[in-house]
């Protein structure tokens, strides 16, 4: 089992400012990453897959790099609307796992 | 349009047998490459992958539930059901279905939830 996990925890950020979250694969994924959002009382929404590219409707805020076991997503200019939980998923292998997540939160 | 839609009890006792359904519309899941995953979620946690079909009715479980979970297709009714035996008070949460395509068209391979549910809260307690 591929185990998927996700740094830090919580991450305090400003907004306008750059928030960094990063996912680590046990084991090669390649490039089968996505980034998910979630928003209390909400499903999650998908943000990125492939590792890097935006799911339609997603600003260009959002970015995602990364391959193999070492993942990051990047929020360029936090917005209001962006403070969430933030999950990684691989879908390389079975079964299926996410992160842990992480918490963005106001500065 | 693609929406899903679970249902199923919000109060379990423990040991009984959970049955959550899932009602999509805008796709159909004899369509090849199309599945539908189940995901959970314990209040205030993280997400639990738990299940998933494909299309072909191959399937997939998660290891530490796999004696536990049945997931079915009922093509007729555009329905995924997923079952879950004894349950306990730790199963309580938010159970999610979403879909999924193997293939897509900017990567080729796709198999992340691009849909999802609105979730079901469970609840398991005598």
């Amino acid at each position: 089992e591929t185990v998927m996990t996700q740094s830090p925890a919580t991450l305090s950020v400003s907004p306008g400012e750059r928030a960094t979250l990063s996912c680590r694969a046990s084991q090669s994924v390649s490039s089968n990453l996505a980034w998910y959002q979630q928003k209390p009382g909400q499903a999650p929404r998908l943000l990125i897959y492939g590792a890097s590219t935006r799911a339609t409707g997603i600003p260009a805020r959002f970015s995602g790099s990364g391959s193999g076991t070492e993942f990051t997503l990047t929020i360029s200019s936090l917005q209001s609307e962006d403070f969430a939980v933030y999950y990684c998923q691989q879908y390389d292998n079975w079964p299926r796992a996410f992160g842990q997540g992480t918490k963005v939160e106001i500065k | 349009q693609i929406t899903l839609k679970e249902s199923g009890p919000t109060l379990v006792k423990p040991t009984q047998t959970l049955t959550v359904t899932c009602t999509f519309s805008g796709f159909s899941l004899t369509t090849n490459g199309v599945g539908v995953g189940w995901i959970r979620q314990p209040p205030g946690k993280a997400l639990e992958w738990l299940a998933f079909i494909y299309w072909d009715d191959e399937k997939h479980y998660s290891p530490s539930l796999e004696s536990r979970l049945t997931i079915t297709n009922d093509t007729s009714k555009n329905q995924v059901v997923l079952t879950m035996t004894n349950m306990d008070p730790v199963d309580t949460g938010t159970y999610f279905c979403a879909h999924s395509n193997l293939y897509d068209i900017v990567t080729g391979y796709g198999n992340y939830f691009d849909y999802w549910g609105q979730g079901t809260l469970v609840t398991v307690s005598s």
